[in-house]
């Protein structure tokens, strides 16, 4: 089965210093990947998504992620984490029919 | 109300009693999805229409599930016999078909059985 494996499950940054969140997938020719982020008591919102157009992918709120065919992977990063940057991230792939498997998730702590 | 609602927010119940769950996607969205989330977990995919045909259900989608969307509009998610292992975040999601995984994720409906 395709999949997304998240090797971090709780990252802790100070304010103000960069941000990597890990994701690897497994090999397809063609994959769509995303990363959401959750905060508490609200709906996943989708960060950026990767659809073969560029290798980086620039999405919301400063995050960026570079999608890397020779490594698998598909990190997170931003060059300086904030308060509000603090929830829970998922990388995610989709698969037929739209949907989605999701990782399992990385829990992103921002320190004062 | 441009985004996703579910209903009820938060739902407690005896195991062994039946609950059922509404979510109203995006009115122009044609796809609606429901997935479960426990906790420490990402979300897993159960079950998805596209108008009012049930398209695809997922193996964690027991006899005791039951999904609806009748008039290809609001969806209803109904768990019979409640079971501790039920509890979690049942998550709706609407898109467009052609929409790129243009999802867009109700808050959805944290259960809890005792």
């Amino acid at each position: 089965a395709q999949s997304v494996t998240q090797l971090d499950s709780h990252v802790s940054v100070s304010e103000g210093t960069p941000v990597l969140l890990r994701c690897n997938y497994s090999s397809s020719y063609s994959p769509s990947l995303f990363w959401y982020v959750q905060h508490p008591n609200k709906g996943l919102q989708l960060l950026l998504k990767y659809t073969s157009a560029a290798t980086l992918v620039k999405g919301i709120n400063g995050f960026e992620a570079e999608f890397k065919k020779s490594e698998t992977s598909f990190h997170l990063t931003k060059p300086s984490a904030h308060m509000s940057d603090a929830a829970e991230y998922f990388c995610v792939r989709g698969n037929a029919g739209n949907m989605l498997t999701f990782g399992g998730g990385t829990r992103l702590m921002v320190k004062p | 109300d441009t985004g996703v609602s579910q209903d009820p927010r938060h739902k407690i119940t005896k195991r062994g009693q039946n609950v059922t769950f509404r979510c109203d996607p995006i009115s122009e969205h044609n796809r609606l999805y429901w997935y479960r989330q426990t906790l420490g977990q990402g979300p897993e995919f159960l079950t998805y229409f596209q108008n009012e045909a049930q398209l695809e259900k997922s193996r964690l989608l027991s006899d005791r599930f039951s999904a609806e969307r009748p008039k290809g509009s609001f969806s209803t998610l109904e768990i019979q016999r409640t079971e501790q292992g039920d509890s979690a975040m049942y998550l709706c999601a609407s898109s467009l078909t052609a929409g790129g995984y243009g999802y867009t994720f109700g808050s959805g409906t944290r259960l809890t059985v005792v």
